[in-house]
Order: structure tokens, then C-alpha cells, then sequence
């Protein structure tokens, strides 16, 4: 089955405690994002990669880290977490950035 | 800046209304637009729409889009309450082909 796949689903984490968030897809796709989705603000980029080893910051990008050393993977880092910084998280990916994109099923984080 | 606006904000409708949602943009370097249905968590795809194709229609779901006003509707006939979600509008745009989202349209279908 073609699907976006993320992990860990939910986080309760402490500020200043590394963490990452795990995204795999299954399709091949070049493109790949991730967003963090805020009531009232709505989906926001934080980074994007237009193929491997080739990453660039999104709108808010601050307090994140991406890499991309394979196709499939595009992990999302938080060095220093942050209150701020809780939300839902979405990774996305495409065909080469011109299809739909297709979403894994979301990461709710909390950092107390 | 590159901005997609939709309106309204928040719909209640009852079972079998129709209902009409819109979403606007202004972007350099248009590639497409394309909507999306959230629920509890994940969009999911339901249209895309570019300069050759502005038409999509899918069930009871409709789709136009107007590239000299720089807009899209989406349009659902015979609501049902399986039709509650927040819908999404978002334009690809731009050499590095990114997605502007809109802030969404929370609809929500009584019995």
C-alpha cells in the first residue's frame, strides 16, 4: 500500500530533550515536506527537500533540523525542544513537487 | 507574498444543502491548486487543478477553477454528514515548487 509513514503518532517530551520525528514513504517520490499545523495559523512549511541531499528551509524553519541521505526518509530533528514548539506535525510527500501531495498521519508533540 | 485566502471561515448546513466553497490566490509562478478534506487528523487529496485541466468533478464533489480571477470553488451537492471536515485549499507555486495553504473551511453537516 502507497503511504506517508510517521513516528512516534503522539509525544509528550520535556524542553531541551533531543528528539526525531521519523518520516518513510513508499512511493519513490522526490519531494518531500514537513509542516506543523497551528489552530488559527493553519499549515505552515518548516523544511522541504527536492530530492536526496538536497533540503531547503521552508517559513519556519527555526529550532528544526532535516536531512535527507535516502529517497524514502526525511526525518525531522528537534535539538532543543521548546514549548512553542507544540503542535501537529505532518510530513508530506510528491512525485517531483508536481502532483498531490500525499500525507503521513500526523505527530501530535507536546513539549512541557 | 504569495497568499490563498478561503472563505468562509465556518459553514453549518443541513443534510442535502448544497454548499459552495471559495478560495482565492494571489502567486507567482502558478502550477496548480488543489484541495483537500481534513478530518480528525491527515488531508486527504480531492482535487487537482491546473491550466489544462480546471474542471474535476467526483460524485457528489465539484471542482472549477478561474485562472484570470485568480480563483477556485468547490461545490458539494447533497450534503451528508459524512461531508464534516475542515477543507483545504492550496496553490503550488514557484520554482521550488511549494504549497501555500489556505486557513481552511470547517464545515459541518447537521442531521
Amino acid at each position: 500500500e502507497a503511504q506517508v509513514t510517521q513516528n512516534p503518532r503522539y509525544l509528550i517530551t520535556v524542553t531541551g530533550k533531543k528528539l526525531t520525528v521519523t518520516c518513510s514513504q513508499n512511493m519513490n517520490h522526490e519531494y518531500m515536506s514537513w509542516y506543523r499545523q497551528d489552530p488559527g495559523l493553519g499549515l505552515r512549511q518548516i523544511y522541504y527537500s527536492m530530492n536526496v541531499e538536497v533540503t531547503d528551509k521552508g517559513d519556519v524553519p527555526e529550532g528544526y533540523k532535516v536531512s535527507r541521505k535516502e529517497k524514502r526518509n526525511f526525518p525531522l530533528i528537534l535539538e532543543s525542544p521548546s514549548p512553542n514548539q507544540t503542535s501537529l506535525y505532518f510530513c508530506a510527500s510528491s512525485y517531483r513537487g508536481d502532483t498531490e501531495a500525499f500525507f503521513g498521519q500526523g505527530t501530535r508533540l507536546t513539549v512541557v | 507574498e504569495d497568499k490563498v485566502v478561503q472563505s468562509p471561515l465556518s459553514l453549518v448546513v443541513h443534510e442535502g444543502d448544497t454548499v459552495t466553497l471559495n478560495c482565492s490566490y494571489e502567486v507567482t509562478n502558478f502550477r496548480s491548486l488543489l484541495w483537500y478534506k481534513q478530518e480528525k487528523k491527515a488531508p486527504t487529496f480531492l482535487f487537482m487543478l491546473t491550466s489544462s485541466g480546471i474542471e474535476k468533478k467526483s460524485g457528489r464533489l465539484s471542482s472549477i477553477l478561474d485562472k484570470k480571477e485568480l480563483f477556485s470553488i468547490l461545490n458539494i451537492t447533497a450534503t451528508q454528514t459524512g461531508d464534516s471536515a475542515i477543507y483545504l485549499c492550496a496553490v503550488r507555486a514557484g520554482n521550488n515548487r511549494k504549497l501555500i495553504w489556505g486557513l481552511g473551511t470547517s464545515l459541518a453537516v447537521n442531521p
